[in-house]
């Protein structure tokens, strides 16, 4: 099946510091990628769409020059929380979508998740 | 914009039937879905659903009224490792997917 796998599972990290987190299709290509943020007893919110070769399409209301996506080849995009706040401290999940030939569908198969810590 | 309802939470016994409802009313509609979440990690895959109707997979069905932007999932013979958040998510018509709040579920023995 379609394996996405994203590194750290944690961090933790002081204010004013940026974290790269990286989201990976394991065996599988992935054109699309998709990035959210999860607030506690809160559901997923979309962050930004992540194209490969192609800069992301954010939602409204997320600052591209903080939230830096970049999605440099078919199984890897990564997501830079650039100089961190306590309050940017959230789940952030990613998932990539999977287009399979004669399925009617389009499949998103998400990350585990890694969470933030900002002190 | 993109509105999805769902309750917040809803309690269930072991062995009995549990339905959960979800509510949209999206900008452009190509499939609704659900998902399970467990505390601390990420939804896995339960149901989709793009046309009228409802699907069937197991102990879990989900059905979809298009014209009423209504959508269920039931869970049948509900067991204890169903505790858990269950998200519906909407997918717009660039493949988009937008999540309502989820609904936390707790089954009691």
């Amino acid at each position: 099946g379609a394996v996405v796998s994203q590194h750290p599972s944690w961090v933790i990290c002081k204010s004013g510091t940026s974290v790269k987190i990286e989201c990976r299709s394991l065996d599988f290509q992935a054109t699309t990628m998709f990035w959210y943020r999860q607030f506690p007893k809160q559901s997923l919110m979309l962050m930004a769409t992540s194209n490969e070769g192609s800069k992301a399409t954010y939602e409204q209301g997320v600052e591209k020059d903080k939230f830096l996506i970049n999605h440099a080849s078919l199984t890897l995009s990564t997501l830079t929380v650039t100089s961190a706040h306590p309050e940017d401290s959230s789940f952030y999940i990613c998932s990539a979508r999977v287009s399979r030939k004669g399925a009617e569908y389009n499949e998103q198969f998400f990350g585990p998740g890694t969470r933030l810590t900002v002190l | 914009g993109q509105n999805i309802d769902q309750p917040t939470e809803m309690t269930a016994t072991e062995g009995a039937i549990v339905q959960i409802n979800c509510t949209y009313q999206t900008s452009g509609f190509n499939g609704l879905f659900w998902y399970q979440q467990h505390a601390g990690e990420a939804p896995t895959f339960l149901s989709y659903n793009v046309l009228d109707g409802l699907e069937e997979k197991g102990r879990f069905s989900s059905f979809l009224s298009r014209s009423k932007g209504y959508s269920y999932l039931l869970l049948k013979e509900l067991q204890m490792k169903d505790s858990a958040s269950y998200l519906c998510a909407v997918r717009d018509g660039f493949n988009k997917f937008y999540f309502g709040s989820g609904t936390k579920l707790n089954v009691k023995p």
